[in-house]
């Protein structure tokens, strides 16, 4: 079956302009995962959906960073106004009570 | 949330059993010890769960004290394709209700 699914695959964008990643999880997950990895690093969380509720929002490291979840479905991660240091991989994740998270394979961001 | 201490990395062979144990001091009553596996370019995927004493699947063992503020995850017999970041995480069972925080892991290569 189709798993989750994020595009592009990678971007390279110019520093200022804005970005939008995209994620479409396994149909049927409530719970919706952004992280974003950096090079030879950990995954960091930044933020968390569960069917309706409001976001978990914590991890976001700042306010140029923002997500939606159209549906209870597919989900956009937004960067506005990009910087160098948001460089990194960005990996979504899904799952369903009970069930362990699935990844897709990510977005790697080049801020040039 | 329980946080998780683990090697940063690991070295060892083809063929041989590789543990690789997780401290998680502050562990809570209700919190489950899981594992994911990361390739290259790739989300992490999950590997084994367990709450106490031993679980085993095809792909890995793992033990947990009786006292469960540490667990090994043992790989037998492994092979080049081994090679991955492990990460260790404590928290309620594939909980979708809260946030799932990933430490930096464990970098673990394995030689011919």
């Amino acid at each position: 079956g189709a798993g989750v699914s994020q595009s592009p695959s990678n971007k390279v964008t110019e520093k200022g302009k804005d970005v939008e990643l995209r994620c479409d999880p396994i149909s049927g997950h409530t719970a919706l995962y952004w992280y974003r990895q950096s090079l030879g690093q950990g995954l960091e969380f930044l933020i968390y959906f569960q069917g309706n509720s409001a976001p978990d929002k914590s991890g976001l490291p700042s306010d140029r960073f923002s997500a939606e979840r159209t549906g209870g479905s597919v989900s956009t991660l937004t960067i506005q106004r990009t910087q160098q240091e948001d460089s990194a991989v960005y990996l979504c994740a899904s799952s369903q009570p009970g069930s362990p998270l699935h990844f897709g394979n990510g977005t790697r961001l080049t801020v040039t | 949330l329980a946080k998780t201490t683990q090697p940063i990395s690991m070295d060892s062979y083809e063929g041989q059993e590789v543990n690789i144990t997780c401290s998680h001091n502050n562990i809570a009553t209700n919190d489950y010890i899981t594992w994911y596996q990361q390739f290259p370019s790739q989300g992490p995927r999950f590997i084994i769960q367990g709450y106490k004493t031993k679980v085993t699947n095809e792909v890995a063992s793992l033990f947990i004290p009786a006292d469960r503020k540490s667990s090994t995850l043992s790989l037998p017999r492994v092979s080049l394709s081994d090679t991955a970041v492990y990460y260790c995480l404590v928290g309620e069972a594939h909980s979708s209700a809260s946030k799932i925080i990933f430490g930096s892991g464990t970098r673990l290569s394995i030689r011919p």
